[in-house]
């Protein structure tokens, strides 16, 4: 099986701006989580999709927000870009989303703002 | 508190000697258990996961867990440089939670 593919691998906005970044998990799952890393605070939870709902959120402030799609396919958007948003997005796939599903993460995407 | 504790090192060791990676987690409703490796400039990669207390092994890693201390480590017999990397411990209870990692140096 393919593995968890994000787009796009590297992206470089400035201030103001916003950015959509894209998740295509592994063929038949169905649960889409995204994080965020940074040297200083680690992998951080943004939000968790399962079958087109969001069902966990992590403490983020509102400029981020996401959707999934009928063929799991992800989404990720933040406006208002700030310069503290550099960071790597990391997006994960899991089979049922329940309490003994695992997680493979995707290849990411690096975000710069200038 | 952190739901989920780690040394962030760095733990050196020589080639050839056992690593051992210990971490710690607050959840006592926790059922699953997740080491990931991750290079630098890489994503993490899934290595171990394990659900019952005991030990489980695959290859030269063994996690062990111990639910009633809440805490599980991860042990590397055979240490080599490809092993050098960032470890990251993490558990699923609702939704995943991951440490902020445990360098480890293996040098030759």
């Amino acid at each position: 099986k393919a593995g968890v593919t994000q787009t796009p691998r590297y992206l470089i906005k400035t201030r103001g701006q916003q950015v959509t970044l894209s998740c295509s998990p592994i063929s038949g799952h169905r649960s889409v989580s995204w994080y965020q890393q940074t040297p200083g605070q680690g992998l951080q939870f943004l939000f968790e999709y399962f079958s087109e709902t969001q069902r966990n959120k992590g403490n983020f402030p509102g400029r981020f927000s996401g959707r999934q799609f009928s063929n799991s396919r992800s989404e990720m958007n933040v406006s208002t870009l700030e310069l503290g948003d550099s960071a790597l997005y990391l997006c994960a796939s899991g089979n049922s989303g329940g309490s003994t599903d695992t997680q493979y993460f995707g290849p990411g995407t690096r975000l710069t703002v200038l | 508190q952190k739901e989920v504790e780690q040394n962030s090192g760095p733990l050196s060791v020589p080639e050839g000697a056992i690593a051992s990676l210990n971490c710690t987690y607050s959840d006592r409703g926790s059922q699953s258990f997740f080491w990931y490796r991750q290079y630098s400039g890489k994503s993490p990669e899934l290595i171990m996961f394990i659900y019952s207390n005991g030990d489980k092994e695959d290859g030269r890693f063994t996690a062990q867990l111990n639910k009633a201390s809440q805490y599980v480590s991860l042990l590397i017999r055979d240490s080599q440089p490809s092993d050098s990397a960032t470890y990251l411990c993490g558990y699923n209870f609702n939704k995943f939670y991951f440490g902020s990692g445990t360098k480890l140096n293996v040098k030759p």
